[in-house]
This record gives C-alpha cells, structure tokens and sequence, in this order.
C-alpha cells in the first residue's frame, strides 16, 4: 500500500514568514496530493488539492507542488498569520479509481507567532 | 446542517465491553469512509463503501471491528470486546463519486472513545 511521509512534524514562524511543509510518497500510482487543515478540536478540512499531471497551484497565500519524478509534494503559505496554527496533513490517493482512499501523513503541527 | 453527523460524540467504556458509532453521511455521497486517528497522528484508514458495498477494509480492522451501512446512506462502526488500544477518535467522512467528484473528503466532527 501507499505509504506518506511528512516533514516536519512541528514548525514555528513568526508572523508574516513562509512556512513550507513537504511530504513523499511510496505508490507511482497515486495522483492526487490533498491537504488538509485540522484545527484543535476540530474536523480535518481541505484546505487545497492538486493532481499529479499539474507542476504547482496557487490559492491566495497557498501554493502546492508536486514532483511526480520524485514522489514528492510541498505545501508553501506565505505572509503566515495566527489563524494559520493548526495541524496540517498531506494526504495521497488514487482518484478515480475503487482502491480511492486517502492516506495521510502524520502531520505538521504549525505554530505562527504574533 | 447539512454535513457529516456523528453520534456519539464521546463515549467512555469498559475495556470488553461494545460500542457503535453512527455516521450520516451529506445526503448525494454515495461514498462513506471510517478513519480512526490518535493524539498526534494522522487520520489512519479503516474501511470504506460505495452505497452499500464495503469496497475496502484497512488490514488494521481487526475481527472485533464491524461496519455496515445497509441502505446505502448512514453507516455503523461497530467495536465489540474493546481493548484500551481502541481509544481513539472515529472519524467518518463521505464524498461524491462520479458525477460532483472532486477528490475533497467532508468530515464529521469525529467520536472519541475512551475505553478504561
């Protein structure tokens, strides 16, 4: 099966720094790279996706990459604010298909300091 | 609320004793995941369906773990004999499959058990 590897498992930034989270993968088969954004106490929700024939996307202070090649995919956010702390997961899968679950990464707890 | 609904929200047990959990998934998924995740974990899988059939189950689900969703909408999480390593949060998920899929997994709010 799929095995997820992220990196690092805590990270702490000063407000308004980048923070990049980066995560490698096992299966050639897997096209699909989600994050998810889990807030204390809170449900895991996805915060951006991308598949693996896409290089990169943007959303606002977000940006994902993935290198097929590699097996491996980043998360950046730039200008961090607090409302940014929480975990953030990677995940990947095989969209499309019956074997479609998700594996996750074991997580980055972020901190952004005020 | 139209999203993914668990009950209960906190059960506390007795180690051997059962327990089940109940998952509504949004209404048009035709798909239903079972995640369990520990304190500083990420959400590890445990089986899915696609309407009514179990589709996959995690080689982690052992004989005492049961799922059912018998008409294709709300699905059950059944933990029978549990054991203090059962203590977890059940996270149960649901997404669209074929038309309207995306890839996105909406989660419920989770159940956590506590077995002492």
């Amino acid at each position: 099966g799929e095995n997820v590897e992220q990196h690092p498992s805590t990270l702490s930034v000063q407000e308004g720094d980048s923070a990049v989270i980066k995560c490698t993968y096992s299966d050639s088969a897997s096209n699909y790279f989600p994050w998810y954004k889990q807030e204390l106490g809170k449900r895991p929700q996805l915060i951006i996706d991308i598949r693996s024939n896409v290089g990169e996307k943007k959303d606002q202070r977000i940006a994902v990459t993935v290198n097929k090649t590699a097996k491996h995919f980043s998360l950046h956010i730039t200008e961090t604010q607090p409302e940014d702390s929480a975990v953030y997961f990677c995940a990947a899968s095989r969209r499309g298909s019956t074997l479609g679950r998700l594996y996750f990464g074991r997580g980055t707890q972020l901190t952004v300091w005020p | 609320d139209t999203g993914v609904s668990q009950n209960p929200r906190h059960k506390i047990t007795k180690r051997g004793q059962n327990v089940t959990f109940r998952c509504d998934p949004i209404s048009e998924h035709n798909r239903l995941y079972w995640y369990r995740q520990t304190l500083g974990q990420g959400p590890e899988f445990l089986t899915y369906f696609q309407n009514e059939a179990q589709l996959e189950k995690s080689r982690l689900l052992s004989d005492r773990f049961s799922a059912e969703r018998p008409k294709g909408s709300f699905s059950t999480l059944e933990i029978q004999r549990t054991e203090q390593g059962d203590s977890a949060m059940y996270l149960c998920a649901s997404s669209p499959f074929g038309t309207g899929e995306t890839g996105e997994l909406f989660f419920g709010e989770g159940s956590r058990l506590t077995v002492l």
